[in-house]
């Protein structure tokens, strides 16, 4: 699976979108972008998923840019809840010759300020 | 209300003690899998399992044990033989191409 470079930490005011930045550039063709995040002693929680076009759910948006090489997750109106590490990790989906595991880094440590 | 279930949340144990933490789903997912965290580091798989009755070892899986007996069940158990237990465990299913997790088991060894 391709290596991420996210920032250590990032602040956000309460209200306002948050956009984490992701670099990973070796990214393969058949290689997907997720985000999960983790609050502090819970366990790890899905947020979204990509492999070139642009996705939107209920909690977040993700934007890749068309050479794939670099991806931002924005969540539109932080609130304090959302402060938490969040990872960008990028596999090959499924069993698809890929490795079972999910590879998470240092990831970005968000923090929400009222 | 669906989900994974991990219980109990807090677990402790004396040293020696051989210790099964419990994960369950009632998301009808075939995949189910173990990791362990460690205080700023990153997740690591110790077993998984693509359906009943058949299971992998992952990187970590000295130590521990699991079983696939049913396909919402996929117990771990620490033994004695895990030389530094004390950890976050995380239990996660797989539905497509996404893992989720659940809520873990802090585990500390005495």
């Amino acid at each position: 699976d391709a290596k991420t470079t996210q920032p250590t930490s990032m602040d956000c005011a309460e209200g306002r979108a948050a956009n984490l930045p992701c670099n990973h550039s070796t990214i393969s063709g058949n290689e997907y972008v997720y985000w999960y995040r983790q609050i502090h002693s819970q366990g790890p929680q899905y947020i979204i998923h990509g492999l070139k076009n642009n996705e939107t759910n209920e909690m977040a948006s993700l934007i890749i840019t068309e050479d794939r090489k670099s991806s931002t997750l924005i969540l539109p109106h932080a609130t304090l809840r959302d402060t938490a590490v969040y990872y960008c990790i990028v596999r090959v989906a499924g069993t698809q010759g890929g490795s079972e595991k999910l590879v998470f880094g240092k990831g970005t440590k968000l923090t929400v300020n009222p | 209300d669906g989900g994974i279930t991990q219980s109990p949340k807090y677990l402790f144990r004396k040293e020696g003690q051989n210790v099964t933490l419990s994960c369950e789903q009632n998301l009808n997912h075939d995949a189910m899998y173990w990791y362990r965290q460690d205080p700023g580091q990153g997740l690591r798989l110790i077993y998984y399992s693509q359906i009943v009755n058949d299971f992998q070892k992952g990187d970590i899986a000295e130590g521990y044990s699991v079983s696939r007996e049913k396909k919402e069940s996929f117990p771990l158990t620490v033994t004695s033989a895990q030389k530094n237990p004390t950890a976050f465990y995380l239990c996660a299913s797989r539905m497509a191409d996404t893992q989720y997790f659940g809520p873990g088991t802090r585990l500390t060894v005495l």
